[in-house]
């Protein structure tokens, strides 16, 4: 069955301290893409990838990384520096073409709690 | 800019009753479009898509055409039921570059029996 698995899906953190959300497909999608989702929002994009060890900043960036060691693996970190980090982080995946519709594939998403 | 505007949720419906759920676009180029839905506590699925002007998605009922001339692309379903109840996400993917995907804000939908 192929698809993109995110973990956990709950996860809760106290203030000051760094958590990693994981996300892997086996999609064999080059590009892979990290959101975040608040209450009555659109998603905005944090980070995205296009291949192995490349990435870039999204529009809201600061206070998270990534890294992009494996195609199947992209992981983001929450760190400290997030004021706000409480939200619904989403992971997709699109297959990296230069024309056509490249659509993106969602996971089922973490829902991020700091106490 | 580029931006994806939606019509104001919640929208309350009853069972089998008409849908519609606007969504107007501003892009530089010729973007694709989307819409994604999104049920409770879930990640986002992709309802339809149309890439070009005048195509029309469909998918489980729903439609939508891409209407270049007023930059719509509204949603569309003849008959709903309890179980569309959901979040229901317009999109554009900008066409050059990386996929960049632009997301309104969504409208939830409660259709009730």
């Amino acid at each position: 069955d192929g698809g993109i698995t995110q973990s956990p899906k709950y996860l809760f953190r106290k203030e000051g301290q760094n958590v990693t959300l994981s996300c892997e497909q086996n999609l064999n999608h080059d590009a892979m893409y990290w959101y975040r989702q608040d209450p009555g929002q659109g998603l905005r994009l944090i980070y995205y990838s296009q291949i192995v060890n490349d990435f870039q900043k999204g529009d809201i960036a600061e206070g998270y990384s990534v890294s992009r060691e494996k195609k199947e693996s992209f992981p983001l970190t929450v760190t400290s520096a997030q004021k706000n980090p409480t939200a619904f982080y989403l992971c997709a995946s699109s297959i990296s073409r230069t024309s056509g519709s490249n659509e993106q594939f969602f996971g089922p998403g973490t829902r991020l709690t700091v106490l | 800019g580029n931006s994806v505007t939606q019509m104001e949720g919640p929208v309350t419906l009853s069972e089998e009753a008409f849908l519609t759920i606007n969504c107007t676009y501003t892009a530089t180029g010729y973007p694709s479009l989307f819409w994604y839905v999104q049920y409770p506590g879930e990640g986002l699925q992709l309802l339809l898509k149309a890439t070009k002007a005048d195509d029309k998605g469909s998918n489980k009922g729903f439609e939508a055409t891409y209407r270049k001339e007023t930059t719509s692309f509204h949603l569309e379903k003849g008959s709903v039921q309890v179980s569309d109840s959901a979040v229901y996400f317009c999109a554009l993917l900008l066409s050059g570059g990386y996929n960049k995907l632009i997301f309104g804000a969504g409208t939830r939908l409660a259709v009730h029996p």
